[in-house]
């Protein structure tokens, strides 16, 4: 699987829309930029994925670069509970064997300031 | 239930006890993860079971562990004589096979005394 790069770290203000990003560089044409999250504590959360176009769902918006080489997801209204590790992960998809393993990096750490 | 649990939620052994971990996926999720995480650091995988085929375990960091996942739904993962080292949260996860998104359980939390 491609690696993926991502801030250690950012900050937002509740209610603001935080914007974090991806670089995935050596992405081949058939894997999806995945996002996961972790909130302290608690196992991964899935939240959204993609492979070209840009993906919206009830908790984030992703978009992609058309060259592909890089994403942002969009938290449109941040909370206090969107204090999170975020992972950019990408992977193929519709395959079998070990390409459906996830590899997490470090992710960003979000944290949403009142 | 609605997602993925696993039992027990703490384990507390004494270093060169066996332990066994349970998982139980979402119902008609083929695919089956298990992770580690141990404290302050990132996920690591551990094994990945897809229908019948064979498990990949290239990310046991040992012989000391094994899994197995009867009837293509329950998992459990087995270590032996356990090792300080092996103190971590242990999270396991579902996914379909058409590459949506995986589910992560609570996790069981090992402590190796």
């Amino acid at each position: 699987d491609a690696k993926t790069t991502q801030p250690p770290s950012m900050d937002c203000a509740e209610g603001r829309a935080a914007n974090l990003p991806c670089n995935h560089s050596t992405i081949s044409g058939n894997e999806y930029v995945y996002w996961y999250r972790q909130i302290h504590s608690q196992g991964p959360q899935y939240i959204i994925h993609g492979l070209k176009n840009n993906e919206t769902n009830e908790m984030a918006s992703l978009i992609i670069t058309e060259d592909r080489k890089s994403s942002t997801l969009i938290l449109p209204h941040a909370t206090l509970r969107d204090t999170a590790v975020y992972y950019c992960i990408v992977r193929v998809a519709n395959s079998g064997g070990s390409n459906y393993k996830l590899t997490f990096g470090k992710g960003t750490l979000l944290t949403v300031n009142p | 239930g609605a997602g993925v649990s696993q039992s027990p939620s703490n384990k507390v052994t004494e270093k060169g006890k066996d332990v066994e971990l349970r998982c139980d996926p979402i119902s008609g999720h083929t695919a089956l993860y298990w992770y580690r995480q141990s404290l302050g650091q990132g996920l690591e995988f551990l094994i990945y079971f897809q229908g019948n085929s064979a498990p990949d375990k290239s990310g046991l960091p040992s012989d000391r562990f094994s899994a197995e996942r009867t009837g293509g739904s329950v998992s459990t993962l087995t270590i032996q004589r356990t090792q300080q080292e092996d103190s971590a949260v242990y999270l396991c996860a579902s996914s379909l096979v058409s590459g949506q998104g995986s589910f992560f359980g609570p996790g069981t939390r090992l402590t190796v005394l």
